[in-house]
């Protein structure tokens, strides 16, 4: 049974790129969460996704935007890259009503903007 | 809003002892959940515990355990018997009941001395 997992797993972009992260979410998963993770800190809430919709957004701007497919996979997708925007950058996925569930993590992308 | 605090960037323990992670959390809600996750340097986020606020009874996962005080608003996690492959960074973290993000502190570094 796999479980979540993220491409690439590092990424190096020049500011004011754009850039797409993709996740898959564990077998069994309808719902996806992305959170941003600077160097030293934890995690933070980018969004979420059920039903391919975004179910709700933490405190980003309307650069971070995303995607989930039918088939649960999910993308995140970040405009004009700035050098706060390097980070790791986690998926995280759940079945909804999460609470039967953990949320269960990927390995992340290492984006680096220069 | 609510915040997860962990005071102890960084702690060390002896193999096999016994060592105690602080975390306090500020919230007004009376219904949520608190976890500790752990995060090694591969960085796949793994979850070590959960605690759900209306259980009196502290979580326990084989050589996990926490020390939840509802009205002191603190979680503590206590780890025995340590080993080697307990060394990682280590987050507390917080999702009220019925919402979507998960709220992590900035976590504590755990060293195991052999």
């Amino acid at each position: 049974d796999a479980g979540v997992t993220q491409s690439p797993t590092h990424l190096i972009k020049t500011r004011g790129q754009q850039v797409t992260l993709r996740c898959s979410p564990k077998s069994g998963h309808d719902t996806v969460s992305w959170y941003q993770q600077a160097l030293g800190q934890g995690p933070q809430f980018i969004f979420q996704y059920y039903e391919e919709e975004e179910r709700q957004r933490g405190n980003f701007p309307d650069r971070f935007s995303g995607h989930q497919f039918p088939n649960y996979s999910s993308e995140l997708n970040v405009n004009a890259l700035l050098l706060g925007d390097s980070a790791l950058y986690l998926c995280a996925s759940s079945r909804l009503p999460w609470l039967e569930e953990t949320q269960y993590f990927g390995p992340g992308t290492r984006l680096l903007v220069l | 809003a609510q915040t997860v605090t962990q005071s102890q960037p960084e702690m060390s323990v002896q193999e096999a002892e016994t060592v105690t992670l602080s975390c306090t959390y500020d919230t007004s809600e009376s219904d949520y959940y608190l976890f500790w996750y752990k995060q090694p340097p591969s960085r796949q986020m793994i979850l070590v515990i959960r605690q759900e606020a209306y259980k009196q009874q502290n979580a326990t996962e084989n050589r996990f355990s926490v020390n939840f005080q509802k009205a002191a608003k603190s979680f503590s996690l206590k780890i025995s018997d340590s080993q080697l492959g307990d060394a990682a960074m280590y987050f507390c973290a917080y999702l009220m009941n019925r919402d979507d993000k998960i709220i992590f502190g900035k976590g504590t570094r755990l060293h195991i001395l052999p």
